[in-house]
This record gives structure tokens, C-alpha cells and sequence, in this order.
């Protein structure tokens, strides 16, 4: 069984700084890493997923993640964060090809931007 | 840009009663999901759907719980009798066929259980 952990439930940060949320896993097998956002009163919408290849995925919005199999962690970073960017952030997993593609979620962590 | 849509947005029920959650994927998508988030809790997984049968299902998806595919247009979730602890937001999503695909989420149902 996969579980996620996300280390910080909330972030403030200040508007141009640089920001870096949490996430770690724990699967038996091998691993898709993903990264949604929720907006308020929307869905989750994709930020970025490691399938496989390079561990530096880059995805929308200016986010990227580093994929670290050796320390099972899948952390989002961004280098200048907006006001836009308060939002609830989801690091979810689910089991690599041929596997179950249910999607194992953390409790997210909600990153407030400052001005 | 499609989108997956639900509704209602907030249901409110009495314990006991059954309700039937909607959902309308994306129309060219063949993979049909349901999760749900207790509050203050994580997105948990219930249910995938395809080719008009459930593919796989968590331990919380019990008897209680049935989805369906009733035209082309439409998935839902009905929950026969609801308990106190069905109160949460329910998500439906959806994606094609693929490699792995981004499934792409609703905007969700909060279910409140009085």
C-alpha cells in the first residue's frame, strides 16, 4: 500500500519570494508523482506529474518538482511565488505501469502569498 | 477548455435518506473515478469505472455505495441510506485513454449528512 505525507499543512510566504512544499511517499512498487492544485470553490487541476525519465519535472504556472527515489520524495518548488498562488496544494501517487491508477493523495498544505 | 462538471453543489440530506451525486466527464474520456475529502481530512479513493463496469473499488466503497453510467453523458454515485460520516466533498473525475493520463477533477459536491 502507498501512503503520502506532506509535512506542512500551511506555508505563508510573502509575494517574489521563493517557496518549496513537502512531499513524501512510500510505495512497495514503483511510482507516478503528481502535484494538484485547488483553488477555492474549484477541482483539483494538474500542476506537474513524474511518470519517468529526468527527476526535474517542470510544469504550469512556473512550478517544478524533483523527483528523489533514494529519499522518497517528490517536493514542489517555485522561485518567485504571486498572490495567484494561494491555493491548497495535493501530492498524490499512484502506482507505476500496469498498477492500480487510483490516486493515493496527502492531506495538503495550503500556501498563502502574502503581498 | 472542457471540464468536468457536478452537481449539486452542496446537498443537504437527512441521515437515513438516499441521495444520487452527478457527474459529466469530459466527453471524449473512457476512465470515470469518484473520490471524496472528509473535512480536514485527505482525498480518498472510492471507485474507477470503465467500459461500463467497476474496475476497482477502496474498502470504503461497501454495499451502501453503486455508481453508474446511465446514458453517454452521465456518471453517478448513489449512497442508499447515508450515515452522519458520508458528510464530505465528493469529487468526480475523468480522463482518456492513454499511457497514463491526467485525470482531470470536478469542482465537487459537498454532501452534508444531518
Amino acid at each position: 500500500a502507498q501512503s503520502v505525507t506532506q509535512l506542512d499543512s500551511q506555508v505563508p510566504v510573502f509575494e517574489e519570494a521563493p517557496v518549496e512544499l513537502r512531499c513524501n511517499y512510500s510505495s512497495s512498487v514503483s511510482v507516478y508523482l503528481f502535484w494538484y492544485v485547488q483553488y477555492p470553490n474549484q477541482g483539483l487541476q494538474l500542476l506537474l506529474k513524474y511518470l519517468s525519465g529526468s527527476t526535474l519535472v517542470k510544469g504550469i504556472n512556473g512550478f517544478e518538482a524533483e523527483f528523489n527515489k533514494s529519499q522518497t520524495s517528490f517536493h514542489l518548488r517555485k522561485p518567485s511565488v504571486h498572490i495567484s498562488d494561494t491555493a491548497e496544494y495535493f501530492c498524490a501517487v499512484s502506482e507505476g505501469e500496469g498498477g492500480s491508477e487510483k490516486l493515493v493523495f496527502g492531506k495538503g498544505t495550503k500556501l498563502t502569498v502574502n503581498p | 477548455e472542457p471540464e468536468v462538471t457536478q452537481t449539486p453543489s452542496h446537498q443537504v440530506t437527512q441521515m437515513g435518506q438516499e441521495v444520487i451525486l452527478r457527474c459529466v466527464p469530459i466527453s471524449n474520456h473512457l476512465y470515470f473515478y469518484w473520490y471524496r475529502q472528509i473535512l480536514g481530512q485527505k482525498v480518498e479513493f472510492l471507485v474507477s469505472f470503465y467500459n461500463n463496469e467497476i474496475s476497482e473499488k477502496s474498502e470504503i466503497f461497501d454495499d451502501q455505495f453503486s455508481v453508474e453510467r446511465p446514458d453517454g453523458s452521465n456518471f453517478t454515485l448513489k449512497i442508499r441510506s447515508t450515515k452522519l460520516e458520508d458528510s464530505a466533498m465528493y469529487f468526480c473525475a475523468s480522463r482518456k485513454r492513454g499511457l497514463y493520463n491526467e485525470q482531470f477533477f470536478g469542482p465537487g459536491t459537498r454532501l452534508t449528512v444531518l
